[in-house]
């Protein structure tokens, strides 16, 4: 079992619908937990980290944690174009090692 | 604010060579982490830096190495490089070492072995 899971997609939703991207952890000490955004050939971009159980909400996205099930989403409304990209779900396991462990991502591809 | 620079942006070498890889971390942070993300793969952990001390390092063999330096840069040295280290090398910093600082990636340097 994968550390951090996500679904790889591609997932594909109209310009201005909802888009939402799920992932589950495995370390159930993980306390903390991070969207970055990837577009093809550049780095990683933080968009949210989201540290308690419930929602968290900054503009058009919003990250949510589930503790219990293991399960952080992130929802990104009024998608656009510019929002095709890949999103790295990230967590710190339960020991202070410094290490990100990130899933594989998921492409997220925005239609006009 | 300036985020975390790297350099250079691409490099070109040969299998045997070795590689220099340079981070400057965002003002005031102190910890500086490296991450390979080989073509097609996730980010993997490579080390971890925090007060010019090496804190952690990921299942990468002995000639994956680096330092901190006073002024918190860091420095990543791949000796005796292999066609498969052909990588995006990604450094991030973070402010202190307290386990669950956000990390902020620089741009990467791209590095291709031939």
């Amino acid at each position: 079992q994968k550390e951090v899971e996500q679904n790889s997609g591609p997932l594909s939703v109209p310009e201005g619908a909802i888009a939402s991207l799920n992932c589950t952890y495995s370390d159930r000490g993980s306390q903390s937990f991070f969207w970055y955004r990837q577009y093809s050939g550049k780095s990683p971009e933080l968009i949210m980290f989201i540290y308690s159980n419930g929602d968290k909400e900054d503009g058009r996205f919003t990250a949510q944690l589930n503790k219990a099930s293991q399960y952080v989403s992130l929802l990104i409304r009024d998608s656009q174009p510019s929002d095709s990209a890949t999103y790295l779900c990230a967590a710190y396991g339960s020991s202070n090692t410094g290490k990100l462990i990130f899933g594989q991502g998921t492409t997220l591809q925005v239609k006009p | 604010e300036a985020g975390v620079t790297q350099s250079p942006t691409h490099l070109i070498k040969t299998r045997g060579q070795q590689a220099t890889l340079r981070c400057s971390p965002i003002s005031g942070h102190t910890s500086v982490y490296w991450y390979q993300q080989a073509l097609g793969l996730g980010l993997q952990f490579l080390l971890w830096y925090d007060e010019g001390e090496e804190r952690n390092r990921g299942n990468f063999p002995p000639r994956f190495s680096g330092r901190q330096f006073p002024n918190y840069s860091s420095e990543l040295n791949v000796n005796a490089l292999e066609l498969e280290d052909s990588a995006l090398y990604l450094c991030a910093s973070s402010l202190g070492s307290a386990g669950l600082q956000t990390q902020y990636f620089g741009p990467g340097t791209r590095l291709l072995v031939l």
